[in-house]
């Protein structure tokens, strides 16, 4: 069956430490991946998303993710981190074709300490 | 990218009251809609899927009778709940794409509080 697992539920860190948030995979044939931020109160904001080509994939905001297939993984990462960055961090994936329907992860609650 | 618009963004109801809640694709043809939940503190739950002109195709354990969506025109979709409860009160999100994009866009959300 198709999912979308986030290992990391809650995170703690302090201004300018970096981020590794994890994301992993299962689906049959090639992937489409998202990872979308929510902040306290808001909508949903895409952040990158990874079609094909280039693994290493920039976004918006300094964050980056690298699509691993080997690991089935798309972990975002930010060099290091802004009190503003604290959020919910969510992961999707869906496939390549058809409807796009999209499998989210279980998100991940980032809270940055000043 | 392509933007998406919901309206209301809240709504508080009584209980025992329908609520419409309308989603609309501003800058393009939104052939397929999709609707999904999200509880506090939670991911979002896909509810259902719409393709324009036909009938909506719900997640396993999404009552269709409660949750009758219809995507009448290639830039609305709607939501209406039915009868709705207490329990029905969370954050309703749509989102909308077409053929030629690889991804959907997203609508800012609706919060209904059902009193």
């Amino acid at each position: 069956a198709q999912s979308v697992s986030q290992h990391n539920h809650h995170v703690i860190l302090s201004e300018a430490a970096s981020l590794e948030l994890g994301c992993n995979y299962s689906y049959g044939g090639t992937v489409n991946l998202f990872w979308y931020v929510q902040y306290p109160g808001q909508h949903l904001q895409l952040l990158l998303k990874y079609f094909s080509g280039d693994p290493l994939v920039k976004g918006i905001k300094g964050f980056e993710a690298e699509f691993i297939k080997s690991k089935f993984s798309f972990n975002l990462r930010k060099p290091s981190v802004q009190w503003s960055d604290t959020a919910e961090y969510f992961c999707a994936g869906s496939k390549t074709s058809g409807t796009y329907k999209y499998i989210f992860g279980t998100g991940t609650r980032l809270k940055v300490l000043a | 990218g392509a933007v998406v618009s919901q309206h209301p963004s809240w709504v508080i109801c009584k209980s025992g009251t329908s609520v419409k809640i309308e989603c609309r694709s501003l800058d393009f043809q939104a052939t397929t809609m999709f609707w999904y939940r999200q509880f506090p503190k939670q991911s979002l739950m896909l509810m259902a899927t719409s393709n324009e002109g036909s009938k909506a195709t719900y997640e396993q354990g999404v009552e269709k009778d409660k949750f009758l969506i219809n995507h009448a025109s290639l830039t609305l979709s709607t939501l209406t709940v039915t009868s709705a409860h207490p329990e029905d009160s969370s954050f309703y999100i749509c989102s909308g794409t077409e053929p030629s994009y690889n991804e959907q866009f997203f609508g800012p959300g609706t919060r209904l509080t059902v009193l």
